[in-house]
């Protein structure tokens, strides 16, 4: 499985945006670049996905390099629920979702 | 919106005795995975299943078995509970296979062996 690399903690205030980094300089060609957050005690919760091209949904937005080997997953106005584990994965040829450690984000009032 | 629920948030059972985890998605998904959760280690696929009747093992199927009857449930079974088997058990499910398609979690089952 392709790495991905990600700070280990970011804080943030609130209703401030928020730009969570992630570097997969051995991305594949084929791979998805996906996003997930764990809020404490629950199970992750899917937050966006790409390809190439930046994406938007309602919960954040995904702008990915044109070279691909890094990507920045995007929330515009920080909230207190925001806070929470923002894991950063890439998905190429296999059913399987490999979370590493992620980003710890600290959102204060 | 998806709605992934399991049958218990916290679980406490003996070493040796036959644990269910079930696992419910209202959303017609073809595909349906159970992982566990364990800290420094983080998620770990233990069977996934693309269609009724239908498994997969993932990386440590070892102690478990899974049952698909119907396509919106999805049981993991501990043929004999053991105390490394404590853990976080969180279940999965997915609209197709392929890369391209996101999982949606349910919220876990924090399961304790003694």
């Amino acid at each position: 499985d392709a790495k991905t690399t990600q700070p280990n903690s970011m804080e943030s205030n609130e209703e401030e945006p928020v730009h969570l980094p992630c570097n997969h300089s051995t991305i594949s060609g084929t791979d998805y670049i996906h996003w997930y957050r764990q809020l404490p005690s629950q199970g992750p919760e899917y937050v966006i996905h790409g390809l190439t091209s930046n994406v938007n949904n309602r919960m954040a937005s995904l702008a990915i390099a044109e070279d691909r080997k890094s990507s920045t997953l995007i929330l515009h106005r920080a909230t207190l629920r925001d806070a929470a584990v923002y894991y950063c994965i890439l998905k190429g040829g296999s059913e399987k979702l490999v979370f590493g450690k992620g980003t710890k984000l600290t959102v204060n009032p | 919106d998806v709605k992934v629920t399991q049958s218990s948030r916290y679980l406490v059972k003996r070493t040796g005795e036959k644990v269910f985890l079930e696992c419910v998605q209202d959303m017609d998904h073809e595909n349906m995975f159970w992982y566990r959760q364990d800290p420094g280690l983080g998620l770990r696929l233990i069977y996934f299943s693309y269609d009724v009747k239908m498994k997969e093992k993932g990386d440590i199927p070892e102690g478990y078995s899974v049952s698909r009857e119907k396509k919106e449930r999805f049981s993991l079974i501990l043929e004999s509970a053991s105390t490394n088997q404590t853990s976080m058990y969180l279940c999965a499910s997915s609209p197709m296979a392929g890369d391209y398609y996101e999982q949606y979690f349910g919220p876990g089952t924090r399961l304790t062996v003694t």
